[in-house]
C-alpha cells in the first residue's frame, strides 16, 4: 500500500525556517519525482515545487511565490522528501501535502497533510 | 505563466449529470488531470490525461479536452460526490504545474 506521510508543521514566527518532511512507503522512492502543494484557509490547491528523481537529475522547480526561500530535497536511502522553508510569511500559512508524481505529471498519491502557521 | 479558469460553483439534482469546465489557452494540446476534494481531507486523483480513470474511480466519471476547454464530467450524479473539483497541467514552458481555482459541486 502506498503510504505518504508530511510531518514537521507547526506555529513558526515570521521571517523564521520551517522544515517538513514526507516520509513514504509503499513504492520505489527514488524512481519518482514529488511535488509539494498547499492550500491555504478556504482556498483552492497552490503548487509550491517539485523535485525529479535522480535518474533525471534531481533538480527541481518552484512558484514563484516561494522561489528563492524555499527549497525542495530528497533522500533516496530514506524514501523521504524535504521541504525547507526559510524566510517565512503570513502567507505561507496553509496545509502542506506532499505528493507523488506519475508519467503523465498526475499528482497520483496524496500525503494526509501538515499545517504550518506562520504568526508572531 | 499558464492560467486554468474553473467557474466557482456547479449546482445538479441527484441523478442528472455534472459538467465542470477548465479554461486555458490551448489546453487540448495539454494533459489534464482532475482531483476532487472533500472537507478536512487531502485531494485525490479521479481523472489524469485528459480522460483516464484512476483504478476505484467509478465509470461515472469521465473527462474530455479539446480546443481551449477541458471539462469533467459525472453522470448520474450522487449525494457523496459533493467536493471541490480541481483540474491540473504541466507548463511546458517552465516545467511548472498548474492548478485552476477550483469548482464547489453541490447536489440539490
Amino acid at each position: 500500500e502506498v503510504q505518504l506521510v508530511e510531518s514537521g508543521g507547526g506555529l513558526v514566527q515570521p521571517g523564521r525556517s520551517l522544515r517538513l518532511s514526507c516520509t513514504v512507503s509503499g513504492f520505489t522512492f527514488g524512481d519518482y519525482a514529488m511535488s509539494w502543494v498547499r492550500q491555504a484557509p478556504g482556498r483552492g490547491l497552490e503548487w509550491v515545487g517539485f523535485i525529479k528523481s535522480k535518474a533525471y537529475g534531481g533538480t527541481g522547480e518552484y512558484a514563484a511565490s516561494v522561489k528563492g526561500r524555499f527549497t525542495i530535497s530528497r533522500d533516496d536511502s530514506k524514501s523521504i522528501a524535504y521541504l525547507q522553508m526559510n524566510s517565512v510569511k503570513t502567507e505561507d500559512t496553509a496545509v502542506y501535502y506532499c505528493t507523488r508524481e506519475g508519467q503523465q505529471w498526475q499528482f497520483d498519491y496524496w500525503g494526509q497533510g501538515t499545517l504550518v502557521t506562520v504568526s508572531s | 505563466s499558464y492560467v486554468l479558469t474553473q467557474p466557482p460553483s456547479v449546482s445538479v439534482a441527484p441523478g442528472t449529470t455534472a459538467r465542470i469546465s477548465c479554461g486555458g489557452n490551448n489546453i487540448g494540446s495539454k494533459g489534464v488531470h482532475w482531483y476532487q476534494q472533500k472537507p478536512g481531507q487531502a485531494p485525490v486523483l479521479v481523472i489524469f490525461h485528459d480522460s483516464d480513470r484512476p483504478s476505484g474511480i467509478p465509470e461515472r466519471f469521465s473527462g474530455s479536452n479539446s480546443g481551449n476547454t477541458a471539462t469533467l464530467t459525472i453522470s448520474g450524479v450522487e449525494a457523496g460526490d459533493e467536493a471541490d473539483y480541481y483540474c491540473h497541467v504541466w507548463d511546458s514552458s517552465n516545467d511548472h504545474r498548474v492548478f485552476g481555482g477550483g469548482t464547489k459541486l453541490t447536489v440539490l
